[in-house]
């Protein structure tokens, strides 16, 4: 078992400019989650995907946010014109859901985050 | 703020005695979770209470859920000084088949050795 496994580790960027990140769940993970966190603070869900379609997104991905999974696989997140607000941890997360069934014991597995910081 | 919350902000104990933290969310719920976090680093699951549960017992973890109030309790009993992180719980909600986990603000333990 690799774990999740997200790429950069860290990323100092100028205000204005895109940054991407990769996330890489573990393998057979049907489910895909971004969050940010903040100093201080707990994850704040962002989007999360069931295999390459993204179901959710929160009113805290503005439009220059943008989360994909072409392949029901890795999932990259990306941001344009950087803003410094957006410096925090992102972190993925991954779980293998078992159907519909309302009591299922899904547990999110995480990767060690990114840290952006946006100078 | 989607966020949940959790008390105390900040708790400091001594190796050996119990350390209990307590966390709050809004909306019901198919089941709860507690998260560590050591600093800087990723979350680790810790244990999962299902919404049709009261109580459930991991080792030195115990975690009890209050369905009517809302509410969740963690208890990590002989605490060591390996056990200082940040911990968070975490809701899970459904909605029309999507699933999604809001956090708690989180408790800072510190472990005094």
């Amino acid at each position: 078992d690799t774990g999740v496994s997200q790429d950069p580790r860290h990323k100092i960027t100028k205000r204005g400019q895109n940054v991407t990140f990769r996330c890489d769940p573990i393998s057979e993970h049907n489910r895909l989650y971004w969050y940010r966190q903040t100093l201080g603070q707990g994850p704040e869900f962002l989007t999360y995907f069931q295999n390459e379609a993204q179901l959710e997104k929160s009113r805290l991905l503005s439009d220059r946010f943008s989360a994909e999974r072409p392949k029901g696989s890795f999932s990259t997140l990306e941001i344009q014109r950087t803003e410094q607000g957006d410096s925090a941890m992102y972190l993925c997360a991954s779980s293998r859901s078992g159907g519909t069934l309302r009591w299922i014991q899904e547990t999110q597995y995480f990767g060690p985050g990114t840290r952006l910081l946006v100078l | 703020s989607q966020q949940g919350e959790e008390d105390p902000q900040a708790l400091s104990i001594q190796e050996g005695e119990n350390a209990t933290m307590n966390c709050s969310y809004k909306t019901s719920i198919n089941n709860l979770q507690w998260y560590r976090q050591n600093s800087g680093r990723g979350l680790v699951h810790l244990i999962l209470i299902r919404s049709n549960e009261r109580e459930k017992h991991s080792g030195r973890l115990r975690v009890t859920l209050d369905t009517s109030k809302k509410s969740s309790s963690l208890l990590i009993t002989a605490s060591r000084a390996a056990d200082t992180a940040s911990y968070f719980c975490a809701s899970q909600t459904e909605t029309s088949g999507t699933y999604k986990y809001i956090f708690g603000t989180g408790t800072r333990l510190k472990v005094l050795a």
